[in-house]
């Protein structure tokens, strides 16, 4: 099984600020990989896939990058809305295996 | 307009059965593999099982695997979940969600308790 491990557990970010989020790979998945938000008592929603894609109606304040076994996601210019946990997701192997979330929070 | 539409959670005791369903509307169904992600209380996301399109090849985490089962009905644009077996652990929200490889669309959970 692949592990995917996120950092850092938690980020505190200002309204306007960048926020870098990481997601490691315990062993390559290539470019397979996908990045979620999950917001309290909603469902997850996919803003990243490919590594670097972003899914349709994703702002471009959203993206991805990386490959093999290390992942960034940024955030720019952080709104409201944007306050949330993130998940990232590897789809090269089964099992699907998930992040253990990184959680953004206002400073 | 992909949507998709959960039913069938609820209480069940432990060692008890429930079957959850999905119903998809927007695309063309049997095209699509369909997943099911859980996520117990206060805990992140955790993949459960994925059928594909023609319903002849599934798979599931180690965590369910002999215990749950996944099926579909392309004629009614409805997959499913059964669970028996069921153990305090499985107690989560439950999504279906449209299977693209990454997760595109994902319905908007149904919670499965189970307790005495």
């Amino acid at each position: 099984e692949i592990v995917m491990t996120q950092s850092p557990a938690a980020l505190s970010v200002s309204p306007g600020e960048t926020a870098t989020l990481s997601c490691r790979a315990s062993q390559s998945v290539s470019r397979t990989l996908a990045w979620y938000q999950q917001k309290p008592g909603q469902a997850p929603r996919l803003l990243i896939y490919g590594a670097s894609s972003r899914a349709t109606g994703i702002p471009a304040r959203f993206s991805g990058s990386g490959s093999g076994t290390e992942f960034t996601l940024t955030i720019s210019s952080l709104q409201s809305e944007d306050f949330a946990v993130y998940y990232c997701q590897q789809y090269n192997n089964w099992p699907r295996t998930f992040g253990q979330g990184t959680k953004v929070e206002i400073k | 307009e992909v949507q998709l539409l959960e039913s069938g959670g609820g209480l069940v005791q432990p060692g008890g059965s429930l079957r959850l369903s999905c119903t998809v509307s927007g695309l063309m169904f049997r095209s699509f593999a369909m997943t099911w992600v859980r996520q117990a209380p206060g805990k992140g996301l955790e993949w459960v099982s994925t059928i594909l399109g023609s319903g002849d090849t599934t798979y599931y985490a180690d965590s369910v695997k002999g215990r749950f089962t996944i099926s579909r009905d392309n004629a009614k644009n409805t997959f499913y979940l059964q669970m028996n077996s069921l153990r305090a652990e499985d107690t989560a929200v439950y999504y279906c969600a449209k299977d693209g490889s990454e997760f595109d669309y994902w319905g908007q959970g149904t919670l499965v308790t189970v307790s005495s």
